[in-house]
């Protein structure tokens, strides 16, 4: 059984440059939601997607979008990369019925803007 | 005032000592607490969740107050690999999302 896979493990890009990050979750699994780690920090709520649709947002700017495919995997896209946004970027998936929201994490993307 | 905090450490313990962490958070409305551990550089991954009676699991014990908005985690007997990050969680289900919120994070080495 295939966990929460993430794609680059690793990712460098310039100020301005715009990045995507992928994420399939686990099998079964119909909910993924993204999260930001700076360094020495907790992780930080970006979004969640459900049934293709952004169910939530924390408190980041536009320049973080995402999407969801049929096949509930997600992509998180970031554009006018700034310094700040170099981080770890977290995938997590779960079922949609909150009574059964155990996340699981992926590996993350390590993000690093020079 | 951050919705979870935690005292970043790091504790410093000898193998076999016994450690405490504590945790506050500061909605009331929040509705379900964890504990995740992180080792370097990996993911978080879940440790235990935390019930308003109190619960253990094995060296592991967590315990819940509401009334105070705490929330501790007890590891007996440390061991070698207890090395890592705990984070300490809550959800406010009203968002019906299940949106987690984590502290900043405690870092336990445990030493020979």
């Amino acid at each position: 059984d295939a966990g929460v896979t993430q794609s680059p493990t690793h990712l460098i890009k310039t100020r301005g440059q715009q990045v995507t990050l992928r994420c399939s979750p686990k099998s079964g699994h119909d909910t993924v939601s993204w999260y930001q780690q700076a360094l020495g920090q907790g992780p930080q709520f970006i979004f969640q997607y459900y049934e293709e649709e952004e169910r939530q947002r924390g408190n980041f700017p536009d320049r973080f979008s995402g999407h969801q495919f049929p096949n509930y995997s997600s992509e998180l896209n970031v554009n006018a990369l700034l310094l700040g946004d170099s981080a770890l970027y977290l995938c997590a998936s779960s079922f949609a019925d909150v009574a059964k929201n155990i996340q699981y994490f992926g590996a993350g993307t390590r993000l690093s803007v020079l | 005032r951050k919705e979870v905090e935690q005292d970043p450490g790091p504790f410093n313990v000898p193998e076999g000592a016994t450690v405490a962490f504590n945790c506050t958070y500061s909605n009331s409305a929040s509705q379900s607490f964890f504990w995740y551990r992180q080792d370097c550089r990996k993911e978080p991954k879940l440790l235990m969740s935390v019930y308003s009676s109190g619960n253990e699991d094995g060296r592991f014990t967590a315990q819940l107050n509401r009334a105070s908005q705490y929330i501790s985690l007890l590891i007996r007997d440390s061991k070698l690999s207890d090395s890592a990050t705990y984070l300490c969680v809550v959800t406010t289900d009203s968002s019906k999302t299940g949106k987690l919120i984590f502290g900043q994070g405690t870092t336990l080495q445990v030493k020979p």
